[in-house]
This record gives structure tokens, sequence and C-alpha cells, in this order.
């Protein structure tokens, strides 16, 4: 079956590059998200890419597609202690289902 | 636009109690998504509407638990009887019209089952 795989922990400092990388197995994706979840709250939505890009830039997030490895990365620019949640990749399905990745948890050190 | 909004944020109950949680999606967006979020088993679906018709509902663990949609701005997920293996949060999200391929979560509902 469809299977989202993540690295559990990220720890940078204030002002470095972040680079959350995560696979997938089912290649008839059509879109791949990123949602960051804060404490306590909901998903929010970051970006997503359709399955037929290698790279979307949005502000300080570039998200990069390798289709072939089944990689999907996102890296955020001049990261903050504000970007500090922990950061879910997502795999779109038969139907708009969403399967989520176990999340990663970003830390940024001042 | 308010969002997708989820009621109540959060419930305490006891084992045993029937549980009812409810959703309203964005206005607009014809499908919805039923999540529940456990530290041991991370996001799963558990069931989803489109234009609220039950679509998939293979990710609802048991009996127990039931989903209905009965118009386009609301819709229930019921534990009947509760377990305290229950407890967890559980997420709606809604997508639909120019924004058919976005997922909008709720803030969801913090479940606690003594």
């Amino acid at each position: 079956g469809e299977d989202v795989e993540q690295s559990l922990f990220l720890s940078v400092r204030e002002g470095d590059s972040s680079v959350i990388n995560c696979t997938y197995t089912d290649s008839s994706s059509t879109y791949l998200y990123w949602y960051k979840q804060e404490p306590g709250a909901g998903l929010q939505l970051l970006t997503y890419i359709f399955s037929n890009m290698d790279m979307k830039q949005d502000q300080r997030l570039t998200v990069l597609l390798n289709k072939k490895d089944k990689h999907l990365s996102l890296r955020i620019a001049d990261t903050q202690t504000g970007d500090s949640a922990i950061y879910f990749c997502a795999e779109s399905s038969q139907g708009g289902k969403l399967i989520f990745g176990q999340g990663t948890e970003l830390s940024v050190k001042p | 636009d308010a969002g997708v909004i989820q009621s109540p944020r959060h419930e305490v109950t006891e084992m045993g109690q029937e549980v009812t949680l409810r959703c309203k999606p964005i206005s607009g967006h014809n499908s919805l998504f039923w999540y529940r979020q456990t530290m041991m088993r991370g996001l799963e679906l558990l069931i989803y509407f489109n234009n609220n018709v039950p679509i998939d509902d293979s990710g609802m663990p048991e009996d127990r638990f039931s989903a209905k949609m009965p118009n386009a701005s609301f819709s229930t997920l019921k534990i009947q009887p509760s377990e305290p293996r229950d407890s967890a949060v559980y997420f709606c999200a809604s997508c639909g019209g120019a924004s058919y391929n976005e997922q909008f979560f709720g803030p969801g509902t913090r479940l606690t089952v003594l």
C-alpha cells in the first residue's frame, strides 16, 4: 500500500537553511504536500507541488521533487524561531485522500 | 471565510459514553474528510465524503464509529460506545471548487476517554 516516510527530528540554528526530506511509494500520486503543525493547533497547508513538476518556490520555501527516486524535500531559507513546528509530508491518493508521513519536528535554536 | 469549524474543541468523557464530533466545512467545498491523530499511529484518514456521499470508510476502525453528512454544510463523527483507546485529536478537512486539490484543516477536537 501507500507509504510516506520522514525523519523524525531536525535541529538548526536561526538564520540557517532547513531541509526536511520525505520519501513516498505511490508512483501514481498526483500532488505532494507540505503541512505545518504548531503545538495544539491544526494543520496548515504550506505548499504543494504537482507531480509533473520538479521544483516550486514560494518566498522562503522551496520544494524539490525527484519523481524517479520518489523523494520530496522542503527547504526553508533563513529559518526563524517561529518556524519551529512539526512538518508533514503528504501524498494524494485516489479520490483525493491524503497519506501522511509521521512528521518531522523542526527545532530552531537562537 | 471562517475556515473549517469543529466543535467541541475539547471533549472529556467516560468509557462507554457516546461522543459526537461536529464539523462545518468551508462554504463551497464539496469534499469532507475526517482524520485522527495519535502519537502511535500519526495521522490517519477515517472516512471521506464527496457531495455528501461517503466514498471511502475503510479507515473507520470499527463499528463503534459512524459518520454522517446530512447536508453540504455539516458532518458528524460519532463514537458509541467510546473507549480509552479512542483518545486522540480528530481533524476535519474540506476541499473543493477552485481549491479542489488543497485540503484545509479545522483546529481539531481533542478527545479524552477516561
